[in-house]
């Protein structure tokens, strides 16, 4: 099946500080990759939608100032959580869909923990 | 905001035994469906998918049945094994290019 990368698979950083994750689909090419946050012991939630070489779609209360989303190319996206505080602290979660319809693949996740 | 889930429910089974796993979703106009099974500090996989116009459909060990009326989903796992201790999510696709997730379910198998 198709594979989904992420780098890093963990990060600590100091508050303030800003932190890029990079998503890969690395056997296909992705027109569109979602980024999802999920909290312990909750579900993912839906940051926004990034589609190859246009803007990134936000969803309803997610900052797009503070987390940057960039779709470069067809086979990656990166999520830059800027100026990052403590309770940026969670498990950031990519998927990547091949044709329009909600991405059945997802990557392994990015643990961010902010001092 | 998509669906949050504060608690996870828990099922709990014998190894061996069958699980049953259900799923409440929300919008009447969600014409495609996923389970994904999520194990600790890592992504979900996909297990199985259904579109809205079947509502039955069996893979290796799991069957999802949906139904339309009542919005409800679940998910058979036969011969249930200490392997598919994980977070099972249902997902929900509303016609749209966004999955949405429900609550999720522990499940956990003892021996």
């Amino acid at each position: 099946g198709a594979v989904v990368s992420q780098h890093p698979s963990w990060v600590i950083c100091k508050s303030g500080t800003s932190v890029k994750i990079e998503c890969r689909s690395l056997d296909f090419q992705a027109t569109t990759m979602f980024w999802y946050r999920q909290f312990p012991k909750q579900s993912l939630m839906l940051m926004a939608t990034s589609n190859e070489g246009s803007k990134a779609t936000y969803e309803q209360g997610v900052e797009k100032d503070k987390f940057l989303i960039n779709h470069a190319s067809l086979t990656l996206s990166t999520l830059t959580v800027t100026s990052a505080h403590p309770e940026d602290s969670s498990f950031y979660i990519c998927s990547a869909s091949m044709t329009s319809g909600g991405g059945k693949y997802f990557g392994p996740g990015t643990r961010l923990t902010v001092l | 905001g998509e669906s949050v889930g504060l608690h996870l429910p828990t099922l709990s089974v014998q190894e061996g035994d069958n699980s049953i796993i259900n799923c409440a979703y929300s919008n009447s106009a969600s014409d495609y469906f996923i389970w994904y099974k999520q194990e600790s500090g890592k992504g979900p996989q996909f297990i199985i998918d259904i579109r809205s116009n079947m509502d039955k459909r069996q893979g290796q060990r799991v069957t999802v049945l949906l139904n339309k009326t009542v919005k409800h989903l679940s998910l058979q796992i036969a011969a249930t094994q200490p392997g598919d201790s994980a977070v099972y999510f249902c997902a929900e696709n509303p016609n749209t290019d966004k999955l949405i997730f429900g609550t999720g379910t522990r499940l956990q198998v003892f021996p």
